[in-house]
């Protein structure tokens, strides 16, 4: 059972153009949404995160928008660089879940020059 | 502060072999976490700790086994590999309260024969 719906699997951007990532959900409980990083051959990283008490939350390009009543979330890359070729994994979190989150499965963005 | 480390960075086994993954964290977290990525599955928890000498089963625990001795280690165990466990190992720390943040390891990529 997939928790969190992630898409598109993979996503190909021209430099300096906007990258959008949409993720759904199914559980209420979830209070915390998190977008991990992940470079070719590192670990994932926290990137920017998100409560559902607010509908958008912007770091720098990055930008979460938050939609409770649909349950959904994006991220948005404004400006996408080559250096922001990666995978990107959004995430769920449940207070009752012993600090466990839930993955999407993941897109794989490359941002051409 | 080194983060969290994993040992070994790659391996290769024979089906049947047996082998112990290393994970170590400096930032006296309380929680760790063991996950496998496979390609288009994202990360799915295998075991996890919310403390040293307690041990969880997460999501694809079966064939692995953990061990929480010290609050700085966790050992994730494979006791006969097969091919199916051919995938990276991530391990992942988080501390109480907070912003549940879990901070990742570089991987070990696990080639089984």
């Amino acid at each position: 059972q997939q928790q969190v719906k992630q898409s598109p699997q993979s996503l190909i951007v021209q430099k300096g153009g906007i990258s959008i990532i949409n993720c759904a959900y199914e559980n209420t409980a979830f209070d915390y949404f998190p977008w991990y990083q992940q470079f070719p051959g590192k670990g994932p990283a926290l990137l920017i995160a998100i409560r559902p008490d607010v509908s958008e939350k912007k770091e720098g390009r990055f930008t979460i928008s938050f939609n409770k009543s649909a349950k959904q979330f994006s991220l948005h890359i404004m400006d996408s660089q080559p250096g922001d070729s990666a995978t990107y994994f959004c995430a769920a979190y449940s207070g009752g879940s012993n600090y466990k989150l839930t993955f999407g499965k993941g897109t794989l963005l490359t941002v051409n020059p | 502060n080194a983060g969290v480390t994993q040992t070994p960075k790659f391996r290769v086994l024979k089906t049947g072999q047996s082998m112990t993954l290393l994970c170590a964290q400096d930032m006296n977290h309380e929680y760790m976490y063991w996950y496998r990525q496979d390609p288009g599955m994202g990360l799915r928890l295998i075991h996890y700790s919310v403390g040293e000498g307690t041990t969880a089963k997460g999501e694809v625990p079966d064939g692995y086994n953990v061990s929480r001795l010290k609050k700085q280690n966790f050992l994730l165990g494979l006791e006969s590999a097969a091919p199916s466990q051919t995938s990276v190992y991530f391990c992942a720390s988080s501390r109480t309260g907070g912003r549940k943040t879990q901070y990742f390891g570089p991987g070990t990529r696990l080639l089984v024969l």
